[in-house]
């Protein structure tokens, strides 16, 4: 199975801080990875696809993937108000399909 | 518009079985391999079970694999998940979302799960 290893599990920031959050898989997953947000009570909804190429209709630009292989990173350049909540990071490439732990944002 | 809505969700004894299903709409449902997703109360999203847009594949999670069957009606337009042997361990949201290998995904709004006794 492919693990997925996400960190940092949370952390704080404050509006307007670049936020960086990374998956490293167990193997190569090409660019096999979406990402996602969800807040409180509420479905996961997919900001990134494919890794890096494709920003889902409606996802601000200040939201962006980088990444390929094992290494992938979600990228957030000017926190607001909105995107506090939980992301994680899904491989897509080998069943069993497997999430990252997830990383909590809040406020500072 | 697109919609997944889940049921079948409620409390069961431990051991005990259920059936979820996800009616979808907006979109040609034999077309979209399918998945369950689940999430436990406080915890982080949990990969269940796939299927093929036929239904002639299904694939499983360790934890679930011998207790649950996913299974699809195209002609219904509607997903299942049988769900066997009930664990404590398994009370959780139970999300229906489209396959994750197309730019559009679709996730329903969940039906909670809980075994109890």
């Amino acid at each position: 199975d492919i693990q997925m290893t996400q960190s940092p599990s949370s952390l704080s920031a404050s509006v307007g801080d670049r936020v960086t959050i990374t998956c490293r898989a167990s193997q190569d997953i090409r660019d096999d990875l979406g990402w996602y947000q969800q807040k409180p009570g509420k479905a996961p909804k997919r900001l990134i696809f494919a890794a890096a190429s494709s920003l889902q209709s409606g996802v601000p630009s200040r939201f962006s993937g980088s990444g390929s292989g094992t290494e992938f990173t979600l990228t957030i350049s000017s926190l607001q108000p909105e995107d506090f909540a939980t992301y994680y990071c899904l491989q897509y490439k080998g069943y069993p399909w497997t999430f990252g732990q997830g990383t909590k944002v809040e406020i500072k | 518009e697109v919609q997944l809505l889940e049921s079948g969700g409620g409390l069961v004894q431990p051991g005990g079985s259920l059936r979820l299903s996800c009616a979808v709409s907006g979109i040609t449902f034999s077309t979209y391999g399918m998945n369950w997703v689940r999430q436990a109360p406080g915890k982080g999203l949990d990969w269940v079970s796939g299927i093929s847009f036929s239904g002639d594949s299904t694939y499983y999670a360790d934890s679930v694999k011998g207790r649950f069957t996913i299974s699809r009606d195209n002609s219904k337009n509607t997903l299942f998940l049988q769900m066997t042997s009930l664990r404590a361990e398994d009370t959780a949201v139970y999300y229906c979302a489209t396959d994750f290998h197309y730019y559009d995904t679709y996730w329903g709004l969940g039906t909670l799960v809980t075994v109890s006794s």
